[in-house]
């Protein structure tokens, strides 16, 4: 069975600083991995996705995630926190059609 | 149209009521999956059309919840005798094309179905 599991239920961090929303994922087969995002009263939106292609996966808005095997992580970051990246997280895993989510992890960003 | 619609946006009802959430998906889209998300989870799966047919259905709780999609486009997800219990936002979500498509697993979602059950 595929499950992913968020480390942090909430992440606070000062404007200008690095974001880092953290990971682990677990799956019989080689998984896809996504994040995605979810700010209040909007509907959910792909951050990237991860297909196996190369480790290391760009998404929008400056965020990106590394895919490391030996670590069953899928960590997010982003070099430098902006106040509009203030919202629900999301990992994801999937190796069929169906997503399972993650419990969230609830960026603050502070001025 | 240019993205997937949920109506209503938020519904109240009481105790025992039926209730009926409609999805329209991206124009063109085969796949639709309903999600379930209560307050403070992540959404969880509850059905997936590939088409007209439910690909999958495991994720309905009890013989309350049906949905379905008679044309292959719009869908209707179906609660019978509402409990508390079932309050959350109830999202929808479509891909171009199911299992081994190039467009696989690239949902894009609705903003959701509030309903709250009294």
């Amino acid at each position: 069975a595929q499950s992913v599991t968020q480390l942090d239920s909430h992440v606070s961090v000062s404007e200008g600083t690095p974001v880092l929303l953290r990971c682990n994922y677990s799956s019989s087969y080689s998984p896809s991995l996504f994040w995605y995002v979810q700010h209040p009263n909007k509907g959910l939106q792909l951050l990237l996705k991860y297909t196996s292609a190369a480790t290391l996966v760009k998404g929008i808005n400056g965020f990106e995630a590394e895919f490391k095997k030996s670590e069953t992580s899928f960590h997010l970051t982003k070099p430098s926190a902006h106040m509009s990246d203030a919202a629900e997280y999301f990992c994801v895993v999937s190796n069929t059609d169906k997503l399972i989510f993650g419990t969230g992890t609830r960026l603050q960003v502070f001025p | 149209g240019a993205g997937v619609s949920q109506t209503p946006s938020n519904k109240v009802t009481e105790k025992g009521k039926y209730v009926e959430l409609r999805c329209d998906p991206i124009s063109g889209h085969t796949a639709l999956y309903w999600y379930r998300q209560s307050l403070g989870q992540g959404p969880e799966f509850l059905i997936y059309f590939q088409g007209t047919g439910a690909a999958d259905d495991s994720g309905l709780p009890n013989d309350r919840f049906f949905a379905v999609r008679p044309e292959g486009s719009v869908s209707t997800l179906k609660i019978q005798r509402t409990e508390r219990g079932d309050s959350a936002v109830y999202l929808c979500a479509s891909s171009p094309s199911g299992a081994g498509g190039s467009g696989a697993n690239v949902l894009t979602f609705g903003a959701g179905s509030r309903l709250t059950v009294l």
